[in-house]
């Protein structure tokens, strides 16, 4: 069975840092896998996906994430953070690549210090 | 063109009520899908319908159901509420398997 697991519920960074919200799949089949963003009082956004082609996926806003098989790993980045970029992200997966049944993380709050 | 839109966006019912929540699709997409957003469980999901057909469904109980309408517009039903429904309830569409699918704004339902 498909499952997700992203690692802290919070991250804060300084406006200008890295960004790295980490998460890890499990999966009995080739995986598609997707990082949502979600504003305050809002629905989720698509920010990149990985559907079996390039392993370094980019997406919106800066950002991109990398597919790694072996570590069964699939962390967003970004080089460097800006204010609006605080929100909530969401890792999922999906089911036998059908993205409307999606699989999601808890979810990582990222906070952005000026 | 227009996004997914869900109406209500607010609402308050009674234990013990039901309640019907609505989503318009994108234009084009038959696909439609249902997510219940809580702060203990996450995101979970609820069904998808394609063409009026249900094609994969959540592990919810029966007072929870949906369906798709001719022009893929979407509604989800909730009978019997208890408290742990309230909760954001999300609709999002796409043209099909293997495409981007997109996601409303939510309907806030509060069970008191």
């Amino acid at each position: 069975a498909q499952s997700v697991t992203q690692l802290g519920s919070h991250v804060p960074v300084s406006e200008g840092a890295l960004v790295l919200l980490r998460c890890n799949y499990s999966s009995s089949v080739p995986p598609y896998l997707f990082w949502y963003v979600q504003y305050p009082n809002q629905g989720l956004q698509l920010l990149l996906k990985y559907t079996s082609a390039a392993t370094l996926v980019k997406g919106i806003n800066g950002f991109e994430a990398e597919f790694k098989k072996s570590e069964t790993s699939f962390h967003l980045t970004k080089p460097s953070a800006h204010m609006s970029d605080a929100a909530e992200y969401f890792c999922a997966v999906s089911i036998g690549g059908s993205q409307g049944n999606l699989i999601f993380g808890k979810g990582t709050k990222l906070s952005v210090k000026p | 063109k227009a996004g997914v839109t869900q109406t209500p966006r607010y609402l308050i019912k009674t234990r013990g009520q039901q309640v019907t929540l609505s989503c318009s699709p994108i234009s084009g997409h038959r696909s439609v899908s249902w997510y219940q957003q809580t702060p203990g469980q996450g995101l979970q999901f609820l069904f998808e319908y394609f063409s009026e057909t249900q094609r994969n469904k959540g592990n919810f109980p029966g007072r929870f159901s949906g369906r798709q309408f001719s022009n893929s517009r979407s509604e989800m039903n909730v009978s019997t509420l208890e408290l742990g429904d309230s909760a954001l309830y999300l609709c999002a569409s796409s043209l099909g398997t293997g495409n981007t699918i997109y996601f409303g704004e939510g309907s806030w339902l509060t069970v008191v």
